[in-house]
């Protein structure tokens, strides 16, 4: 019972490079989520998705693409990296919607980006 | 503007009691969670706070003052395990979650 599945764990980039971070759930959640977690700051939602076929911006979504076309995947791609991306991402999943009351999160182990 | 106001660094002896606050100052309230993140790890969620009262689950207890705009974790018979960060998160008006900081939690023996 793996719950959510981050990769890659750890990548550097360089500045103008692009790259894609995996997520993948194996609890048939409906919602899913892509934060990025800085020193000092509280976690901050980047996109997230209500379901397969949908996306939708976050907090601080400007740099981030996403897509979910599987309900167990939810990609988070970043086209042309800056060094102000450098940051820990998580993915999480919920069973219920934001909504819903106590829509528990299950995050994954994180992927720490840095990008030079 | 939105703010969870929690201290950044706390420190507790091994077998103490330790209170967490979490002061929040956000556009509605749907719910306050608390989650516990150990050092290079994914959080994971501890409490979950809609009405005023106190929570209790084992040795963690989590209590809500909606018209104080406070909440605390209460940490009881601390374990060396126990050392992490504890993230207190509120839901605003719109279902979104307003994520403090987080504080780092010293357990000493």
């Amino acid at each position: 019972n793996a719950g959510v599945t981050q990769t890659p764990k750890f990548r550097v980039l360089k500045t103008g490079q692009s790259m894609t971070l995996l997520c993948a759930q194996d609890m048939n959640h409906e919602y899913m989520y892509w934060y990025r977690q800085d020193p000092g700051m509280g976690l901050r939602l980047i996109h997230y998705s209500v379901g397969e076929g949908t996306t939708a911006k976050g907090e601080v979504p400007d740099g981030y693409n996403v897509s979910r076309l599987k309900k167990q995947n939810f990609l988070l791609g970043l086209e042309s990296a800056a060094p102000s991306q450098t940051s820990v991402y998580f993915c999480a999943s919920s069973y219920r919607g934001m909504g819903s009351g106590a829509n528990v999160l299950t995050f994954g182990a994180g992927s720490r980006l840095t990008v030079l | 503007g939105q703010n969870i106001d929690q201290p950044t660094e706390m420190t507790a002896t091994e077998g103490a009691i330790v209170q967490i606050n979490c002061t929040y100052q956000t556009s509605g309230f749907n719910g306050l969670f608390w989650y516990q993140q150990h050092a290079g790890e994914a959080p994971t969620f501890l409490s979950y706070n809609v009405l005023d009262g106190l929570e209790e689950k084992g040795r963690f207890s989590s209590f809500l003052s909606r018209s104080k705009g406070y909440s605390y974790l209460l940490l009881k018979e601390l374990q060396m395990k126990d050392s992490a960060s504890y993230l207190c998160a509120v839901k605003d008006s719109n279902y979104q979650l307003i994520w403090g900081a987080g504080t780092k939690l010293i357990i000493k023996p």
